[in-house]
């Protein structure tokens, strides 16, 4: 079945420490991929997200690039901030109508960064 | 301000007394749905909408009702509550007729707390 598969968390880090959140996935098609963030006491919002091969997405410093033949989709940022402490999820959704339709969460990484 | 909003935002009840939770989204999204998330277990879907009249079990319908009656409007229903359904509730909403990319762009509530005692 279609799954995504993210490294479990905590990750600690110190500020503008280098971060990296992996993420894999199975798909019986040819999905679209999507990085959610989730802030203490809020709910998801996008963070980025990338729609076929090789496209990378960006958002506020962070980039995913959308590898098909490792299936990945890790989330990397250069310098990580206090403020990017959160939960992250990694999502697919394929391009079918029905429930084949909706989007496919892992399970989430939460990130503290110390500073 | 484009939005979803869910009440209440936190809820104690006893198990057992019907309790309804609200989410209305002001984007003229097509789909809803509702997510449960729980330590450990991340989010799961409980029930999903692709249009007024149109809903359809998600991975945890069991123990909850939905409705779409108009649009804008996604309820979710316990009918019984039970401690089990202590949780985090996320409403969420996107278009559903512009492709895949569209589709997963979803828009989250700020989620409801529920405890069943």
């Amino acid at each position: 079945g279609n799954s995504v598969t993210q490294m479990e968390g905590p990750v600690t880090l110190s500020e503008e420490a280098f971060l990296t959140i992996n993420c894999t996935y199975t798909a019986t098609g040819y999905p679209s991929l999507f990085w959610y963030v989730q802030y203490p006491g809020e709910g998801l919002q996008l963070l980025l997200k990338a729609t076929k091969a090789d496209d990378k997405g960006s958002n506020k410093g962070f980039e995913a690039t959308y590898r098909k033949e490792t299936t990945s989709f890790h989330l990397e940022k250069g310098s990580v901030q206090v403020s990017d402490s959160a939960v992250y999820f990694c999502a697919l959704i394929l391009d079918y109508g029905g429930s084949q339709g909706n989007l496919i969460f892992g399970k989430g990484t939460k990130l503290s960064v110390k500073p | 301000e484009a939005q979803v909003t869910q009440n209440p935002r936190y809820l104690i009840t006893v198990t057992g007394k019907k309790l309804t939770v609200t989410c209305s989204q002001n984007m003229n999204h097509e789909y809803m749905s509702w997510y449960r998330q729980d330590p450990g277990l991340g989010l799961r879907q409980i029930y999903y909408s692709m249009n007024v009249e149109v809903t359809d079990k998600g991975d945890v319908p069991e123990g909850y009702k939905v409705s779409r009656k108009e649009k804008r409007n996604f309820p979710l229903i316990l009918e019984s509550p039970s401690p089990n359904q202590t949780s985090l509730y996320f409403c969420a909403s996107s278009r559903w007729t512009s492709g895949a990319s569209s589709r997963g762009t979803q828009y989250f509530g700020p989620g409801t707390r529920l405890l069943v005692l």
